[in-house]
Order: structure tokens, then C-alpha cells, then sequence
């Protein structure tokens, strides 16, 4: 069945910039919608944004500015950055394959990343 | 922008007791709800879209109803492993996304 797993550095300064990668196994990128959701330690979940596998995307507002997520489909894998990151980017980082898109069918994991100097 | 409101916080409920979760949305969003299921450590776990519709493999004692602005997750007997923080989602309108804050369900 389909996986996904996030990966990246677990641990990034203040200002400077979260990068992550999904790699997704089992079954192609191909035709679906792909998001990235966060959750700070102890709170909910926020959507981040999306990607559809032609490249098309679709950002949260109140993260659009910092934000940008881009799919290479010969690796089967989507990226998540986010600049000039703060201790409030401290969070638990999924990616997610959707129906629609905005429905999460199918989870990663999770990756635990902290800003902190 | 439209609100997602959750209530109770928390349910505390004996096993194989019925558990009613309530949804609240500030307008109208017809039947564009789903359901995820949290446990600590874990990924969430998508268990009803579209407001009633159960995602594959969700077993039948997990239900979904409402419509517009009111909605609510019905586990109809308590297992253990359905203890667990309980997210509803909306996903239309502008931003699309936007989840409620939870209900954990605990052990009474």
C-alpha cells in the first residue's frame, strides 16, 4: 500500500529556512493532490498548503508569504520550505496524500522539527 | 472566515459505552466535514468524509451526520483502542482547510 515518509533536518536556527522532503512509496504521485500539515507540541493541526502532481499549488494565507512546496515526479517525492523561520515554526511536520484535494487520506508520520539556536 | 467549534474538550466514557462528538461551523458548509482520529505518537487517521461517508477500513461503529453548521461523530460501543483526540476539518470556502480544536475521548 502507499507510505509516505518526511524527511529533513530535525533542527533549524531561528531566520533561516525548514526544508523537507516526502518520499512516497507503493504508488505514484502521479494524478493525486499532496499536502503538507503541521502541529505544534501540545496543539491542532494546521494545513500548510499543496501540491498537485502537474505542479499546481495552493497555500495556506497566513503562511503564503514563506511558504513553497514543489513536487518532483521522477523521484516520487514533494518538498515543503518555509523562510525566515521563528520558535512558532516549532512543530510536528506531515505530509499527507489527499482526495480532492483537502481530504488527508493517507498520513507520513510525522517529522519533529525545532527552531531554536 | 469560517470557524470550526468542537465541544465537548474532553469526553470521558466507559468501554463499550455509545460517545456523541459535536461539530460546529460558523456558516454553512453543507456536507464538506470530515473526521480524523489522533492518538498520542500517531499520524492522524482520516475516518469519515463528506459528513457520512466512512474512509476505507473504518469499522461501522464510526458514523457521521449534520449538515450546514451542525455535525456530529457517533462511536456507537467504545473499544479500547478508540481513546484517542478527535479533529473535525472543513474544506470548502476560503482558506479551505481549517480544522476544530479536538475532542479527546478518555477513559471514565
Amino acid at each position: 500500500q502507499v507510505q509516505l515518509q518526511e524527511s529533513g533536518p530535525r533542527l533549524v536556527k531561528p531566520s533561516e529556512t525548514l526544508s523537507l522532503t516526502c518520499t512516497v512509496s507503493g504508488g505514484s504521485i502521479i494524478s493525486y493532490y499532496w499536502s503538507w500539515i503541521r502541529q505544534p507540541p501540545g496543539k491542532g493541526l494546521e494545513w500548510i498548503g499543496y501540491i498537485y502532481y502537474s505542479g499546481n499549488t495552493n497555500y495556506n494565507p497566513s503562511l503564503k508569504s514563506r511558504v513553497t512546496i514543489s513536487v518532483d515526479t521522477f523521484k516520487n517525492q514533494f518538498s515543503l520550505k518555509v523562510n525566515s523561520v521563528t520558535a512558532a515554526d516549532t512543530a510536528v511536520y506531515y505530509c499527507a496524500r489527499d482526495w480532492g484535494p483537502y481530504i488527508h487520506a493517507i498520513w507520513g508520520q510525522g517529522t519533529m522539527v525545532t527552531v531554536s539556536s | 472566515e469560517i470557524v470550526m467549534t468542537q465541544s465537548p474538550a474532553t469526553l470521558s466514557v466507559s468501554p463499550g459505552e455509545r460517545a456523541a462528538l459535536s461539530c460546529r461551523a460558523s456558516q454553512s458548509i453543507s456536507t464538506n466535514l470530515a473526521w480524523y482520529q489522533q492518538k498520542p505518537g500517531q499520524a492522524p487517521r482520516l475516518l469519515i468524509y463528506g459528513a457520512s461517508t466512512r474512509a476505507a477500513g473504518i469499522p461501522a461503529r464510526f458514523s457521521g451526520s449534520g449538515s450546514g453548521t451542525e455535525f456530529t461523530l457517533t462511536i456507537s460501543s467504545l473499544q479500547s483502542e478508540d481513546f484517542a483526540v478527535y479533529y473535525c476539518q472543513r474544506y470548502n470556502n476560503w482558506p479551505p482547510d481549517t480544522f476544530g480544536p479536538g475532542t479527546k475521548v478518555d477513559i471514565k
